[in-house]
């Protein structure tokens, strides 16, 4: 599955299948990014992050890529599990910034169908 | 080794009340955060603080809203003469080291949901 446009509240897929949620940025001058997992009831979790001299970035099954360009960060989760089951959230910092110049978006709710 | 401890996890004050919400933050960290969620919202900061300090507080309503971490014991952050738009989860995070640097080093208590009636 793929998310048909930015900013998209909800995003259903089968389980197996791939998912890539998409998240656009605002700061130009953002240096880092980072893409968080929560779950129903509890706090956020970090997935993945990526520098802004970076363009994509791996880890166990997900794969953060960055556009400069056109100022987009997108999470692809391969062979998505129920576990997968949340919302997630991108978030940038302003250069130089900690994490007092985080910047989160409204997310994206993950929905897996058996 | 726990995690970073929120209290209570749910709370409800009628409106003119006083909120107060508690963070330990992992052991080993001295900086702590502050933010606030709204429904289908993300996350928004509010106030930065060390031990004894507040960094940076840019993201507080100017009034009612107070917050401290003290030599000893948690951080509180303290919402006087609640009002119904101060419904929200409000989320404390924990950090080893300022600004980031390293990767992901921030770490999310689960949470201390607000209901005004």
């Amino acid at each position: 599955g793929e998310s048909v446009g930015l900013h998209l509240p909800t995003l259903s897929v089968q389980e197996g299948d791939n998912s890539i949620i998409n998240c656009a940025y605002s700061n130009s001058a953002s240096d880092y990014f980072i893409w968080y997992k929560q779950e129903s009831g509890k706090g956020p979790q970090f997935i993945i992050d990526i520098r802004s001299n970076m363009d994509k970035r791996q880890g166990q099954r997900v794969t953060v890529l960055l556009n400069k360009t056109v100022k987009h960060l997108s999470l692809q989760i391969a062979a998505t599990q129920p576990g997968d089951s949340a919302v997630y959230f991108c978030a940038e910092r302003r250069t130089g910034g900690g994490a007092d110049g985080l910047t989160f978006g409204k997310g994206t709710h993950l929905i897996i169908q058996p | 080794n726990a995690g970073v401890m929120q209290n209570p996890r749910h709370l409800v004050r009628r409106r003119g009340q006083e909120a107060r919400l508690r963070c330990s933050p992992m052991k080993g960290h001295s900086h702590v955060y502050w933010y606030r969620q709204l429904p289908e919202e993300g996350l928004k900061f509010m106030v930065y603080l060390q031990k004894e300090n507040i960094i940076d507080e840019s993201g507080m309503p100017k009034e009612r809203f107070s917050a401290e971490f003290p030599k000893e014991g948690p951080s509180i952050l303290r919402i006087q003469q609640v009002v119904r738009g101060d419904s929200a989860a409000y989320f404390c995070a924990s950090s080893p080291i300022p600004g980031l640097r390293n990767t992901g080093e921030l770490f999310f208590g689960e949470g201390s949901r607000l209901t005004v009636l």
